[in-house]
């Protein structure tokens, strides 16, 4: 069955820190991967996208990584704001052979406090 | 802004009534979703329409209903409505019906009450 697990499914840290938000998933055939934030009562936005052939990529102080071989993937933000306040979502693409589905995770709510 | 417009923000009603939610795509996005998401929950994939054709359906109950025009806006018909409908209900779109790198385009949502 196709699944995408998230940890922690909530998170707390202090302004200034740093964290990781972790998934995993089980879906094939993979195409792309993406990290969404969505801002509590709004829509999520976009932050990332991997797909098989990357490692890491970086938007601003957002670091995703993809390990396609243990399926895993990893959303590391540094500095952390307050308006990091969010929950973030993983989201996997099925390929070609998979109808090209989306496959939601329940998302991991981060709190930063001051 | 993302691009997708969605109507009404709020709404309140009653069971057994029936609304219906509206969503205007971004200028030359084919496909819509729509999502659910209740109370501190993920959101549940509930339909997709291309270019006004189904798609892929999800966990859509048969109360619910949805169409995309030929203009490409799309609505959701909830009828017979229970408590547990209260949700935000999402809609997204995208370019294209599922290939390529596929992001999502997130309206703001409509966030309904069922009392």
């Amino acid at each position: 069955k196709n699944q995408v697990e998230q940890s922690p499914q909530s998170l707390i840290i202090l302004e200034g820190k740093n964290c990781t938000l972790q998934c995993n998933y089980t879906v094939s055939p993979f195409s792309n991967l993406r990290w969404y934030k969505q801002d509590t009562g709004r829509g999520p936005v976009s932050l990332t996208i991997m797909t098989f052939s990357e490692n890491t990529k970086s938007n601003g102080r957002y670091t995703a990584t993809l390990d396609a071989d243990t399926k895993q993937s990893s959303l590391h933000i540094t500095a952390s704001q307050l308006s990091d306040s969010a929950s973030y979502i993983c989201v996997v693409r099925l390929g070609v052979g998979g109808g090209n589905k989306l496959t939601f995770g329940t998302g991991t709510q981060l709190k930063v406090e001051l | 802004d993302s691009g997708v417009t969605q109507t009404p923000k709020h709404l309140i009603t009653a069971t057994g009534q029936r609304v219906t939610l509206r969503c205007s795509p971004r200028s030359g996005d084919l496909s819509v979703y729509w999502y659910q998401q209740s109370l501190d929950q993920g959101l549940q994939f509930l339909i997709q329409y291309y270019n006004g054709e189904e798609r892929a359906k999800g966990n859509i109950l048969e109360r619910f209903s949805a169409q995309q025009f030929p203009d490409l806006h799309s609505e959701l018909n909830l009828s017979s409505l229970e408590l547990g409908d209260s949700a935000l209900y999402f809609c997204a779109s995208s370019r294209l019906a599922g290939g390529g790198t596929g992001e999502l385009f997130f309206g703001e949502g409509s966030r309904l009450t069922v009392l």
